[in-house]
């Protein structure tokens, strides 16, 4: 069982804006900052987002996240077919031990 | 760019010692900056940390795998490794290392692509 926890899947159109939650933070681990995570099959783990709401160089700002209480959030506008994909959430808390959301996979209908 | 490959059996039988490696390049496990870790994720689950090596090859493992495992760094071929004992069907999995680096917060910004282990007769 994850210690952070994702809705299975979220969907939406080509355009739409749609948003991933993750939530545990403090009651489970404290309160470290999020990453998020894009990952399709038979490639890395990308990095979306660090630090809960910042970018790595390259990745587009359609992508961005925030954080308030005990939940993290992804939020990804224009959506585009080739954001299909499983997106995870990940923290490190205060023993440097990781703590993984379950998953949400995103459909582009 | 860094890079992390994964390397070893793909087929490991129950009881026995399940042996994986993660190769580094572009990179250096003897960083002071950096951390390495272990994540695998079981069929149909989410992710798990397993445990990390630091600088000076200190180690962590989550308490649930802490009798079982053993994570250590070879910095003459700038590779860590994993030993995992008394294997079974619940081990097996996708596995992957990872680079956790840390300066006032932590993510881990490199991954390998992961090996699937499955632990079968």
């Amino acid at each position: 069982q994850s210690l952070l926890t994702q809705p299975p899947s979220v969907s939406g159109t080509p355009g739409q804006r749609v948003t991933i939650s993750c939530s545990g933070f403090s009651s489970n681990i404290g309160s470290p900052s999020a990453n998020w995570y894009q990952h399709l099959p038979g490639t890395t783990p990308k990095l979306l987002i660090y630090n809960n709401n910042q970018r790595p160089s390259g990745v587009p700002d359609r992508f961005s996240g925030s954080k308030s209480g005990t939940s993290a959030s992804l939020a990804i506008s224009g959506l585009q077919s080739e954001d299909e994909a499983e997106y995870f959430c990940a923290a490190w808390d205060d023993s440097l031990q990781g703590v993984f959301g379950g998953g949400t996979k995103l459909i582009v209908l | 760019q860094l890079q992390l490959q994964e390397s070893g059996p793909g087929l490991v039988q129950p009881s026995e010692t399940l042996s994986l490696t993660c190769t580094v390049s572009g990179g250096s496990v003897r960083s002071a900056s950096s951390y390495w870790a272990w994540i695998r994720q079981p069929p149909g689950k989410g992710l798990e940390w397993m445990g990390s090596i630091y600088h000076g090859g200190s180690t962590d493992y989550n308490p649930s795998l802490k009798s079982r495992l053993t994570i250590v760094a070879d910095t003459s071929k700038n590779q860590f490794s994993l030993r995992l004992t008394y294997a079974t069907a619940t081990d097996t999995a996708i596995y992957y290392c990872a680079r956790v680096s840390c300066g006032g917060y932590c993510f881990s910004d490199s991954w390998g692509l992961g090996t699937l282990v499955t632990v079968s007769s």
